[in-house]
C-alpha cells in the first residue's frame, strides 16, 4: 500500500512569514495527526483529525498555527506568522482504528522547517 | 500532565548482544504501547505494539511490560550495526484517544 504523503521536504522561511505543509494518508485511514518533532525531543501532537473532524487540537498554538482536513482525505498545516521557535520537523501520521483497538501510527517523511 | 519517561543514551552495544530499552509512563489506565524506531533524518517508523495483556516476541525484538511498575522494556537480541538509532517508546493514554511519545532512548551498535 501507499504510504503517507507529505510535501514539501524541507522549507526555509524568514520569521513572521507564512508557510503551509500538506499530506496525503493512508487510504482507508479515517485518523490522521500532526506532529511537532524538535532536535533530540520526541514528537508532539499538534492537532488530531477523525474523519474531517477534530478529535484534539490542545496542543496546537491557535494564535498562529491552523489546520484542516477536507473531504475526510487530505490535510494542510498552516503557521502564520512563524517563529524562530517554530524550527522544527512536522510530521503527518495516520492510524487504522478498529473499536478499541489501535495499531499504530504510520508516519510520513516529515517536513523540515528552518525559520531564520 | 501524563508523562512517558525515557534515558536518552546513549546505550552502547556490541554487535550480537542483547540491547535492552526501558521507558516509564505515569498514566496507570494505560493499555496500549508502542516502541518506533527512528533512523537520523527520517521519519519514525513502528517496529512493535502491545496491548496490557501481554508480551510480544516478533524476531529479533521482544516487548515487556511491567503494568504494576509503569514500564515498559524492548530487548534487541543479537544487536546489528543497522539496528543503530533511536527508539521511542509511545503510550496511548486511559481514554485512548491520545498517544504521548517520549524523547528517546539513542542505541549505537558497535561492529
Amino acid at each position: 500500500e501507499a504510504g503517507v504523503a507529505q510535501s514539501p521536504r524541507y522549507k526555509i522561511i524568514e520569521k513572521r512569514q507564512s508557510v503551509a505543509f500538506w499530506c496525503n494518508p493512508i487510504s482507508g485511514h479515517a485518523t490522521l495527526y500532526w506532529y511537532q518533532q524538535i532536535l533530540g525531543q520526541g514528537p508532539k501532537l499538534l492537532i488530531q483529525f477523525q474523519n474531517n473532524g477534530v478529535v484534539d487540537d490542545s496542543q496546537l498554538p491557535k494564535d498562529r498555527f491552523s489546520a484542516e482536513r477536507l473531504k475526510g482525505v487530505d490535510s494542510t498545516l498552516k503557521i502564520q506568522p512563524a517563529k524562530l521557535e517554530d524550527s522544527a520537523v512536522y510530521l503527518c501520521a495516520s492510524s487504522l482504528v478498529r473499536g478499541i483497538g489501535h495499531y499504530g501510527y504510520t508516519f510520513g517523511s516529515g517536513t523540515r522547517l528552518t525559520v531564520v | 500532565q501524563k508523562e512517558v519517561e525515557q534515558n536518552s543514551g546513549p546505550l552502547s552495544v556490541p554487535e550480537g548482544a542483547i540491547a535492552s530499552l526501558n521507558c516509564t509512563y505515569s498514566d496507570r489506565g494505560s493499555q496500549s504501547f508502542f516502541w518506533y524506531r527512528q533512523y537520523s533524518g527520517k521519519s519514525p517508523e513502528l517496529i512493535m505494539f502491545i496491548y496490557s495483556n501481554g508480551d510480544k516476541e516478533d524476531g529479533r525484538f521482544t516487548a515487556q511490560l511491567n503494568k504494576a511498575s509503569q514500564y515498559v522494556s524492548l530487548l534487541i537480541r543479537d544487536s546489528q550495526p543497522s539496528d543503530s538509532a533511536t527508539y521511542l517508546c509511545a503510550v496511548r493514554d486511559t481514554g485512548g484517544f491520545k498517544t504521548i511519545f517520549g524523547a528517546g532512548t539513542r542505541l549505537f551498535v558497535k561492529a
